[in-house]
C-alpha cells in the first residue's frame, strides 16, 4: 500500500520569505511524486513531478521540490512567496513499479498555505 | 491542447433524487479517467477510474455508479441520493503512461437537502 503524509495542516509565511510545504511518502516500489495546488472552488492544478533523475525538480510559478530517498520526503519550496500563492497544496504518490492499469494516485490531506502581506 | 470540462458547477438536490454529473475531455484520445470526491476535510477520495470505454473500476462501495459511454466522456450517477453524498466532485484525466500527471476539471459542488 502507498501513503502520503503532509504533517502541517497550515503554513503561514510572510510575503517575500521562502516557503516550504512538507511531504513524506511510503511506497513499496519506485515513487512517482507529484505536487498540486488548489484555489477555492477550483480543481487541482499540476505543479511538478519527480519520476527519475535530478533530485531537484522545477515546476510552474517558481515552485521547486527536492526528492530525498533516504528520508522518503518530497518537500515543496519557493524562494520568495507571493500573496497569490495562498492556496491548498497537495502531495501525491504512485508506485512506479506497479503494473499497467489505472495509475492511481494517493493524495495527502493537503496543506493550507497563507502568505501574509 | 487538452481540456477537461465538468458540469454543472453547482447542484442542489433533495434526498432520494437521481444524479448525473458529466465530464468530457478534449484534445486527446484514450485517456484514463477518474472521479474523486473531496469532503470538507480536504482529502481526495478516489471513487471510480476507467482505462477504456465500458471499463469501470470502483474503489469504494457506495451509492454511486460511473459509466464511460464514449472514449472521452465519463458520467457519475446515482439512482437515489443520500445526505452523505454531499461534497465536491472532481473529474480528472491522464495519459496511459505511469509517470504522467492527472489533470483535473473545476469540479461540481453537490449539496443534498
Amino acid at each position: 500500500a502507498q501513503s502520503v503524509a503532509q504533517p502541517e495542516d497550515q503554513v503561514n509565511v510572510a510575503e517575500g520569505n521562502p516557503l516550504t510545504v512538507k511531504c513524506t511518502y511510503s511506497v513499496s516500489g519506485n515513487p512517482y511524486l507529484f505536487w498540486y495546488v488548489q484555489y477555492p472552488n477550483r480543481g487541482l492544478q499540476f505543479l511538478l513531478k519527480y519520476i527519475t533523475g535530478d533530485n531537484l525538480v522545477k515546476g510552474s510559478y517558481g515552485f521547486e521540490a527536492e526528492f530525498n530517498k533516504s528520508q522518503t520526503s518530497f518537500h515543496l519550496k519557493k524562494p520568495s512567496a507571493l500573496v497569490s500563492d495562498s492556496a491548498l497544496y497537495f502531495c501525491a504518490v504512485r508506485d512506479g513499479d506497479s503494473g499497467a492499469g489505472s495509475y492511481q494516485l494517493t493524495f495527502g490531506k493537503g496543506t493550507k498555505l497563507s502568505v501574509i502581506p | 491542447s487538452q481540456t477537461i470540462h465538468q458540469w454543472p458547477a453547482t447542484l442542489v438536490q433533495p434526498v432520494g433524487s437521481p444524479l448525473s454529473l458529466e465530464c468530457t475531455v478534449e484534445g486527446t484520445s484514450n485517456p484514463n479517467l477518474y472521479w474523486y470526491r473531496q469532503a470538507a476535510g480536504r482529502g481526495l477520495q478516489l471513487l471510480f477510474y476507467s482505462v477504456g470505454i465500458g471499463q469501470i473500476s470502483s474503489e469504494v462501495p457506495q451509492n454511486l455508479s460511473a459509466s464511460r459511454p464514449q472514449d472521452r466522456q465519463f458520467i457519475l450517477s446515482s439512482k437515489k441520493l443520500l445526505l452523505s453524498d454531499s461534497g465536491f466532485y472532481l473529474c480528472a484525466w491522464s495519459h496511459g503512461q505511469g509517470g504522467q500527471p492527472q489533470h483535473f476539471g473545476d469540479g461540481t459542488r453537490l449539496s443534498i437537502l
